[in-house]
């Protein structure tokens, strides 16, 4: 079995200001990681994973994550944000040796970003 | 364009009523779920299906029921027997294997009156 925690339910930011929504898991197996971003009365969009290789993954939108697996940590950060971030993030995790993307979510957190 | 519809967006239930939530997807996938969302608890998974006629329970499956007639199509029934059916729910679909990305619906929002 695996868990998510996401450490803050809100993070407030101003404008061009940079943020760091942490996100902490445990697990008997190895994981794959995710990030979602979810905007109000909507559905999920993946924002990034991290599957094997460089632990540093990217977005398009300048979101990046790293995956330390020694403090079991997937971070999400963006150097300058923008008031269209608003919006409520979800770290999760799948087991490895699924054969499902069953996808175990952290509680969330709410990005507010303020001009 | 492929995505995922579910409908109704709203949905408002009299206590003691079964009421079904439509999924539909285009993608092509053979795996499908259910996820309720609560505020401030995330997602927790209800059902899956990885194949038509099959499907499994997740974390919350009581009060809860689907079926999987057509690799398109995943209702989930919410039954009087599920005692705090107020929620949001999300359908989502992805191709077989743990690595790959979940597409979500945008979701209905389901309120017991």
């Amino acid at each position: 079995a695996q868990s998510v925690t996401q450490l803050d339910s809100q993070v407030p930011v101003f404008e061009e200001a940079p943020v760091e929504l942490r996100c902490n898991y445990s697990s008997s197996v190895s994981v794959y990681l995710f990030w979602y971003v979810q905007y109000p009365n909507q559905g999920l969009q993946l924002l990034l994973k991290y599957l094997s290789g460089s632990t540093l993954v990217e977005s398009i939108n300048g979101f990046e994550a790293e995956f330390n697996k020694s403090q079991t940590s997937f971070h999400l950060r963006k150097p300058s944000v923008h008031i269209s971030d608003t919006a409520e993030y979800f770290c999760a995790v799948s087991d490895q040796t699924s054969g499902y993307s069953t996808l175990t979510f952290g509680k969330g957190t709410m990005l507010l970003v303020s001009p | 364009d492929g995505g995922i519809t579910q409908s109704p967006k709203y949905l408002f239930r009299k206590e003691g009523q079964n009421v079904t939530l439509s999924c539909e997807q285009n993608l092509n996938h053979d795996a499908m779920y259910w996820y309720r969302q609560d505020p401030g608890q995330g997602l927790r998974l209800i059902y899956y299906s990885q194949i038509v006629n099959d499907f499994q329970k997740g974390d919350i499956a009581e009060g809860y029921s689907v079926s999987r007639e057509k690799k398109e199509s995943f209702p989930l029934t919410v039954t009087s027997a599920q005692k705090n059916p107020t929620a949001f729910y999300l359908c989502a679909s992805s191709i077989t294997g743990p690595n790959t990305e979940a597409f979500f619906g945008q979701g209905t929002r389901l309120t017991v009156v």
